[in-house]
């Protein structure tokens, strides 16, 4: 099985700019949960999608935003970009509830300059 | 509040000797524990994980970590460290609220 692809893998934007990242699950996995990775806080739970459906979120500002398509594709979506928001981003999914294991995307790497 | 905490930013060990990874967590409950590691621009790649059952947990690549409730620790271990087990380690922990936190991770180092 393929594993969990997430695109793009580098993006650079500037301040005030918004962002989409896309994840796409392991073929049969539903639930889809993002997360932010920086040097200073480590890595941070954003949110989690299951059956097209919010299942938990995580403390981060309505900036940020997700959603989960009917094949359990995901996308996360941040707005009015600020210098901190530069990190990366990993996306993770499973098959449904725990405690089914995470497997981890390679991660897409975003600059905010 | 609910934590996990990951004593040491950084671990050196020589090649061939044992490595341990420590992990304490402060959550209610009987919680799940997992260890991922991540290679330099790579995501998370799963180890293993404690559910119920054996203390004693067998993961991938030779490495296994040790559950103790009363010391509410969750150490990843391995006999003999290869350089190639270099790489960030994490300890997680998924809540009975279905919130997981990671550690801030430790950075293995070994020592050829």
């Amino acid at each position: 099985k393929a594993g969990v692809t997430q695109t793009p893998r580098y993006l650079i934007k500037t301040r005030g700019q918004q962002v989409t990242l896309s994840c796409s699950p392991i073929s049969g996995h539903r639930s889809v949960s993002w997360y932010q990775q920086t040097p200073g806080q480590g890595l941070q739970f954003l949110f989690e999608y299951f059956s097209e459906t919010q299942r938990n979120k995580g403390n981060f500002p309505g900036r940020f935003s997700g959603r989960q398509f009917s094949n359990s594709r995901s996308e996360m979506n941040v707005s009015t970009l600020e210098l901190g928001d530069s990190a990366l981003y990993l996306c993770a999914s499973r098959l449904s509830s725990p405690p089914e294991t995470q497997y981890f995307g390679p991660g897409t790497r975003l600059l905010v300059l | 509040a609910q934590s996990v905490a990951q004593p040491e930013d950084q671990v050196n060990v020589a090649e061939g000797n044992p490595l341990t990874v420590k992990c304490t967590y402060s959550v209610s409950g009987n919680p799940y524990l997992f260890w991922y590691v991540q290679y330099p621009n790579r995501g998370l790649q799963f180890l293993l994980k404690y559910i119920t059952g054996d203390n004693l947990v067998k993961g991938s690549y030779g490495f296994e970590a040790e559950f103790n409730k009363s010391q509410t620790s969750f150490h990843l271990k391995k006999p003999s460290a290869l350089v190639s087990d270099s790489a960030l380690y994490f300890c997680a922990v998924r809540t009975r609220d279905d919130k997981i936190i990671f550690g801030k991770g430790t950075r293995l180092h070994i020592l050829p």
